[in-house]
């Protein structure tokens, strides 16, 4: 089966600098990689999604670069503010997503005022 | 409507109770989904139900036992369970087809077993 490694476990950045948090999957049927973002007694939220297709996806601050040769996956958050802090989950899945999502062990990033 | 709802909120059960948790989605989504969220784990995979039959059964002890009833209510009916079954129990859906990736998940049922 699938086995999502994820790095770092706990991550503390400066507001305003930028914040990097990688994953490696094993299954290379794997085609959807999501990115959730957990705060503290909340449902994960879906903050940005690949597909095996694309290399390099972004929305606003927050970007996602995929290596499929490698198997890695990488999320970027630029100009991080205090709203960012939460727990930060990768996935990978295959058929698009719509089957098993395999999470990543997750990232606790602490926004630093 | 773009939620997942799930009831109760908070459930407290013996061992020897029988409950049940639903969960409820208007989006005219085909997959949903149930997973195990313990504190300061990622959320693992229980079952997934696909156009109303389950296609995915993670090696889930029978003491738990998914229902689908229609399209839009997922059920999980809870008996016998154990102190280690104690963990906030979340529900997803998605639309069931390669447009549709993203599993929208409710916000949970938190199970204590005492």
């Amino acid at each position: 089966g699938e086995n999502v490694e994820q790095h770092p476990s706990t991550l503390s950045v400066q507001e305003g600098d930028s914040a990097v948090i990688k994953c490696t999957y094993s299954d290379s049927a794997s085609n959807y990689f999501p990115w959730y973002k957990q705060e503290l007694g909340k449902r994960p939220q879906l903050i940005i999604d690949i597909r095996s297709n694309v290399g390099e996806k972004k929305d606003q601050r927050i970007a996602v670069t995929l290596n499929k040769t490698a198997k890695h996956f990488s999320l970027h958050i630029t100009e991080t503010q205090p709203e960012d802090s939460a727990v930060y989950f990768c996935a990978a899945s295959p058929n698009f997503g719509n089957e098993k999502l395999t999470f990543g062990t997750g990232t606790r990033l602490t926004i630093i005022p | 409507d773009t939620e997942v709802t799930q009831t109760p909120k908070h459930l407290v059960m013996g061992m020897t109770n029988k409950k049940s948790l639903k969960c409820e989605q208007h989006m005219g989504h085909r997959a949903m989904y149930w997973y195990k969220q313990k504190a300061k784990k990622p959320p693992e995979l229980m079952f997934v139900y696909s156009y109303e039959k389950l296609s995915i059964n993670e090696s889930v002890p029978s003491r738990f036992s998914p229902e689908c009833p229609n399209s839009s209510l997922l059920n999980l009916h809870l008996h016998a369970l154990q102190p280690e079954d104690s963990a906030l129990y979340l529900c997803a859906s998605s639309q069931g087809s390669s447009r549709g990736n993203e599993q929208f998940f409710g916000p949970g049922t938190r199970l204590t077993v005492l």
